[in-house]
């Protein structure tokens, strides 16, 4: 069974402040997905990440993956209320039943 | 919009009697996911489908079964529904990409809360 380590699992910040997220596995995955959930929702897709060492922006969401794609990181800059919400990174090893490793989620307040 | 829906979306029932969870997608993926999320346990597979009448079981597939009868209808029954249960349910699709291939995404509907007593 593939482990899936998100850190912190809360965390509260005031506007304007910038934050990372980390998920880290002793797992190799071949790609890595990070969703945004809000309450009462269903989880959304923000980003794919497939090679190790990538970096995709999204607006004010900078993601990475590790050089040996095995980990993730999410930086969000001069965070926003709007950001706040459950931030869930999710790991694929492949394979024909193409199942997705969830870690347990981030919980972001942004306070105004 | 992935146009996938879920019903019922809230549910109440008491233990030992039958639930049926429907997820319903309108553009013929052929992948299609159970799963289960509770606080601090973020989301955990209960069974998948790979096609109609395919499926296969999760990390979490203890006291529930799928069927698969038609390629837009996946249905999670809880044959004695139990309060460990309580949850919330979501259901996903995982699309083929342009060309064939995947990365593994997947999209979500808008999920059941369900309380047993």
């Amino acid at each position: 069974t593939q482990l899936l380590e998100q850190s912190p699992q809360f965390l509260s910040i005031q506007e304007g402040e910038n934050l990372t997220v980390y998920c880290n596995s002793s797992s190799v995955f071949s790609s890595l997905q990070w969703y945004r959930q809000e309450p009462g929702e269903g989880p959304v897709l923000l980003v794919t990440v497939v090679t190790g060492g990538e970096v995709k922006k999204l607006k004010r969401l900078t993601f990475q993956f590790g050089d040996a794609r095995k980990d993730s990181s999410l930086h969000i800059t001069a965070a926003q209320p709007g950001d706040t919400g459950l931030y869930l990174c999710a790991g694929a090893t492949g394979g024909s039943a193409r199942q997705l490793t969830f870690g347990s989620g981030t919980q972001l307040t942004v306070l105004p | 919009d992935a146009g996938i829906t879920q019903s019922p979306r809230h549910k109440v029932t008491e233990t030992g009697t039958p639930v049926t969870l429907r997820c319903h997608q309108t553009e013929n993926h052929r992948y299609m996911y159970w799963y289960r999320q509770d606080p601090g346990h973020g989301l955990r597979l209960i069974h998948y489908s790979y096609g109609v009448k395919d499926t296969d079981k999760g990390e979490v597939s203890d006291g529930y079964s799928v069927s698969r009868s038609k390629t837009e209808d996946f249905l999670l029954t809880l044959e004695s529904a139990t309060s460990s249960q309580t949850s919330v349910y979501f259901c996903a699709i995982s699309p083929l990409r342009p060309g064939g291939g995947s990365y593994n995404e997947q999209f979500f509907g808008p999920g059941t809360r369900l309380t047993v007593l």
